[in-house]
């Protein structure tokens, strides 16, 4: 088992806000690091997967960066929307298997 | 797109029934897997199956059991449910030139 960890837990955020969360795994066999976004009553639906240190990955308002050589990743969302309210994971990837951390729930206020 | 359905979103089972959940993907996907999400806990993988008829444990495989009779379903069984075993359980699949897991939208299983 991977130890992931992901803070802060759960956050608020205003409309219109800019925020960032960080997740956390072990930098030793590092393969990849998946981000997978999950909103109520829908499935996980995966938003990037990063492999090389120093990785960005941009989709519309939401990025993420990855530093494998310290072992984190953090996922910006740049004015938060409501529709950008969910739970985001992060995995750390060993072979096909998938080790995750407990999710940091966004909760964006109008 | 990539379509993992499961059976039933929401179950409510007694303590000691037989469970079944099931999980069917449309992709021809080689490797299926069942986890488990309880709060403050991320996903925990119970069982994975990268082929037919081939089951691997994961992380937290006591007190279930899957089979996986054709490649496109993949079950899992819960052989005597207990309160402890009440959770969201999400499958998902895995393969061909896919770069991550597809996941089906969950079964919240309540057992009293």
């Amino acid at each position: 088992i991977l130890n992931v960890e992901q803070s802060p837990q759960s956050l608020h955020v205003q409309e219109g806000d800019s925020t960032n969360f960080t997740c956390s795994f072990p930098s030793s066999n590092f393969y990849a690091l998946h981000w997978y976004r999950w909103e109520t009553a829908k499935s996980p639906e995966a938003l990037f997967v990063m492999t090389l240190n120093g990785d960005e990955k941009k989709k519309g308002r939401i990025s993420a960066t990855l530093n494998t050589k310290e072992g984190y990743s953090y996922l910006y969302i740049k004015g938060s929307q409501p529709e950008d309210s969910a739970t985001y994971l992060c995995a750390s990837r060993n072979d096909y298997k998938l080790s995750f951390g407990a999710g940091t729930t966004v909760t964006v206020r109008a | 797109d990539v379509k993992v359905t499961q059976s039933s979103r929401y179950l409510v089972k007694r303590t000691g029934e037989k469970v079944f959940l099931e999980c069917v993907q449309d992709m021809d996907h080689e490797n299926m897997f069942w986890y488990r999400q309880d709060p403050g806990l991320g996903l925990r993988l119970i069982y994975f199956s990268y082929d037919v008829k081939m089951k691997e444990k994961g992380d937290i495989p006591e007190g279930y059991s899957v089979s996986r009779e054709k490649k496109e379903r993949f079950s899992l069984i819960l052989e005597s449910a207990s309160t402890n075993q009440t959770s969201m359980y999400l499958c998902a699949s895995w393969g061909g030139r896919a770069h991550e897991q597809y996941f089906g939208p969950g079964t919240r299983l309540t057992v009293t």
